[in-house]
């Protein structure tokens, strides 16, 4: 089975902290993704990478950047947190872009 | 607006009914996925049913996509009170080679014991 593992489950950072999520996934997938999750407004992408180095902005990159520096880690930065990012964060791989995705479990983000 | 929605937003039927849930979506699409998420966990793929597939089956899952009408519905037969979750449907955001999965807003199942 395809695991995508994110490294914290829950996190409480401050206002101005530079934040790392990260998310490591097994299966070789070209594929990886960062999602927010808030209660109305469901999922929305923030950044995909196709490739190691290569990334692309999704819908809502503003406030964060990624980094893809091996085929199997995918990294989120939120370069000064803000209490309007706080959420929850998912992490994806698929071995195409409309394959379907394996999710890890999420990083419950509060940002104090 | 979003490419995939959602209706209901939320059902609530008795163990052992069957759960149907439905999507509309806006522009055509080469597949349509559904994902479950229980509470506080990441999304589980369900099923895939490609544009020239009109029905698919997995389980106690029954899909449908009428390209026509732009719809797909997830039909949950004899539904458990381990059915209760969160339930998207997805649909590529276009046919270029880049196109990203656009997840609805999801509908929340309960099943009552």
């Amino acid at each position: 089975d395809v695991k995508v593992t994110q490294s914290s489950r829950y996190l409480v950072k401050r206002t101005g902290e530079k934040v790392f999520l990260e998310c490591v996934q097994d299966m070789d997938h070209e594929n990886m993704f960062w999602y927010r999750q808030d209660p109305g407004l469901g999922l929305r992408l923030i950044y995909f990478s196709y490739d190691v180095k290569m990334k692309e902005k999704g819908d809502i990159p503003e406030g964060y950047s990624v980094s893809r520096e091996k085929k199997e880690r995918f990294s989120l930065i939120l370069e000064s947190a803000s209490t309007n990012q706080t959420s929850m964060y998912l992490c994806a791989s698929s071995p195409g872009v409309w394959q379907p995705q394996h999710f890890g479990d999420g990083t419950r983000l509060s940002i104090l | 607006s979003q490419q995939g929605e959602e209706d209901p937003q939320a059902l609530s039927i008795q163990e052992g009914e069957n759960a149907t849930m439905n999507c509309s979506y806006k522009t055509s699409i080469n597949n349509l996925q559904w994902y479950r998420q229980n509470s506080g966990r990441g999304l589980v793929h369900l099923i895939l049913i490609r544009s020239n597939e009109r029905e698919k089956h997995s389980g106690r899952l029954r899909v449908t996509l009428d390209t026509s009408k732009k719809s797909s519905s997830l039909l949950i037969t004899a539904s458990r009170a381990a059915d209760t979750a969160s339930y998207f449907c997805a649909t590529p955001r276009n046919t270029g080679a880049n196109s990203k999965l656009t997840f609805g807003k999801g509908i929340t199942l309960s099943v009552r014991p």
